[in-house]
């Protein structure tokens, strides 16, 4: 089936705004991850859902960011009064249960002026 | 503190020549190492996985090597094409959880005809 999808794929936001980013896993993954990538860095680990256990949400900023995973699929990343260093790209992952790789969505870029 | 660190620079070789990435950690034991490749604008793809028990692992052109001794992991591709041209990113596993992958910033390959 398709992989990972990510939406939208670039997102500009004025300072102080909230902006919402999706993503629709692999069908039959259990587990997604959210990731950050800023401009010449590393993933930075965001949030983790697996099943139906409660997320692991030791990466997140602060706590202007949160997500939520509906039903066990699509996931919405909520960024409230963003400010210019949430610019970066959000990257969404999946993995199954019967290895351990994780596929990758192609991000979203947001810009926050 | 805990840091997984890959080479900054870009690496620049000839078509058909070995190209050798570097993985180094400290401070981590980590259950299995991941490398992936990340072209712009993309998510990053899933390449080669080496557990903390393996010493080599090859797939194709690919081979990665894991000293956990050295705690190092090096990726190597024989016989480069520029079509390899991208930034590798190693990936390693933290024993005793889940897929929580800590991400190097990765380094930039540029394979010149």
């Amino acid at each position: 089936g398709a992989g990972v999808s990510q939406s939208p794929s670039n997102k500009v936001t004025e300072k102080g705004k909230d902006v919402e980013l999706r993503c629709d896993p692999i069908s039959g993954h259990t587990a997604l991850y959210w990731y950050r990538q800023s401009l010449g860095q590393g993933l930075e680990f965001l949030i983790y859902f697996q099943g139906n256990s409660a997320p692991d949400k030791s990466g997140l900023p602060s706590d202007r960011f949160s997500a939520e995973r509906t039903g066990g699929s699509v996931s919405t990343l909520t960024i409230q009064r963003t400010q210019q260093e949430d610019s970066a790209v959000y990257l969404c992952a999946s993995s199954s249960d019967l290895e351990d790789i994780q596929y990758f969505g192609a991000g979203t870029r947001l810009s926050v002026l | 503190s805990q840091k997984i660190e890959q080479n900054s620079e870009a690496l620049n070789i000839q078509e058909g020549k070995t190209a050798t990435l570097t993985c180094n950690y400290t401070n981590y034991s980590p259950a299995y190492l991941q490398w992936y490749r990340q072209d712009p604008g993309r998510g990053p793809v899933f390449l080669l996985l080496i557990r903390e028990n393996e010493k080599e692992k090859r797939k194709e052109r690919l081979k990665v090597t894991f000293d956990t001794t050295l705690k190092q992991s090096l990726f190597h591709i024989t016989a480069s094409q520029p079509a390899d041209s991208a930034t590798y990113l190693c990936a390693l596993a933290p024993s005793g959880g889940y897929n929580k992958l800590i991400f190097g910033a990765g380094t930039r390959l540029a394979v010149h005809p």
